[in-house]
């Protein structure tokens, strides 16, 4: 099985910037997918992890230590928004559904004026 | 980018009766569709998967006769909660994966509400 950890909830100020965490556990990773949500709404997909760095993608980035079991989503530059659940999915390469992801139990970030 | 169709958005039924949702791929063939529950302030959980031209894998603790998948097509599966209960009241979301691009991310429908009476 995986084991998907992040934080419940953040704060932040407009204009700051927030880290998001998340851990893993797994025995076949495949890639780590990182996704916002806003309330009743269908996740949007924000970034793809699969080797070790960086990915930027505008005000947002998310890094990946595959070593670590570890990613982080960075959010630049908050917005109002920006104020949403980010959830963070592993996929499993065992699984016999290539695109099968696990979600972690979603960080609800609200941003402040 | 693709589009994932999923309907009815909403829906409020007395308890007993069996609803119906629906999501299609629509410019994308799909071989596999999942399907999630999420409680209010939950992450997304995953019900099953449906692969076309064949039966459901169901997650362990989903009950696969109460919540009965249809994959009958490349484009469409089909979510029927049977005989709903209040407890079943939940967001369901589909998704799907191109058959094109396999290792790309998951394509979400919209989600349906259901509340159940």
């Amino acid at each position: 099985g995986q084991n998907i950890d992040q934080p419940t909830e953040m704060t932040a100020t407009e204009g700051a910037i927030v880290q998001i965490n998340c851990t893993y556990q797994t025995s076949g990773f495949n890639g780590l997918f990182w996704y916002q949500q806003h309330a009743g709404e269908a996740p949007t997909f924000l970034s793809y992890n699969v080797l070790d760095g960086l990915e930027e993608k505008g005000r947002f980035s998310s890094f990946l230590s595959r070593s670590k079991g570890y990613s982080y989503l960075l959010l630049k530059e908050l917005q109002m928004k920006d104020s949403a659940s980010y959830l963070c999915a592993v996929r499993d390469m065992r699984e016999a559904a290539g695109n099968k992801l696990t979600f972690g139990g979603g960080t609800r970030v609200l941003v402040k004026p | 980018g693709a589009v994932v169709s999923q309907h009815p958005s909403r829906v409020i039924c007395k308890s007993g009766t069996s609803v119906k949702i629906e999501c299609r791929s629509l410019d994308f063939q799909a071989t596999t569709m999942f399907w999630y529950r999420q409680f209010p302030k939950q992450s997304l959980m995953l019900m099953a998967t449906s692969n076309e031209g064949s039966k459901a894998t169901y997650e362990q603790g989903v009950e696969k006769d109460k919540f009965l998948i249809n994959h009958a097509s490349l484009t469409l599966s089909t979510l029927t909660v049977t005989s709903a209960h209040p407890e079943d009241s939940s967001f369901y979301i589909c998704s799907a994966t191109n058959l094109d691009s396999p290792n790309e991310k998951l394509f979400f429908g919209s989600g349906t509400q259901l509340s159940v009476l």
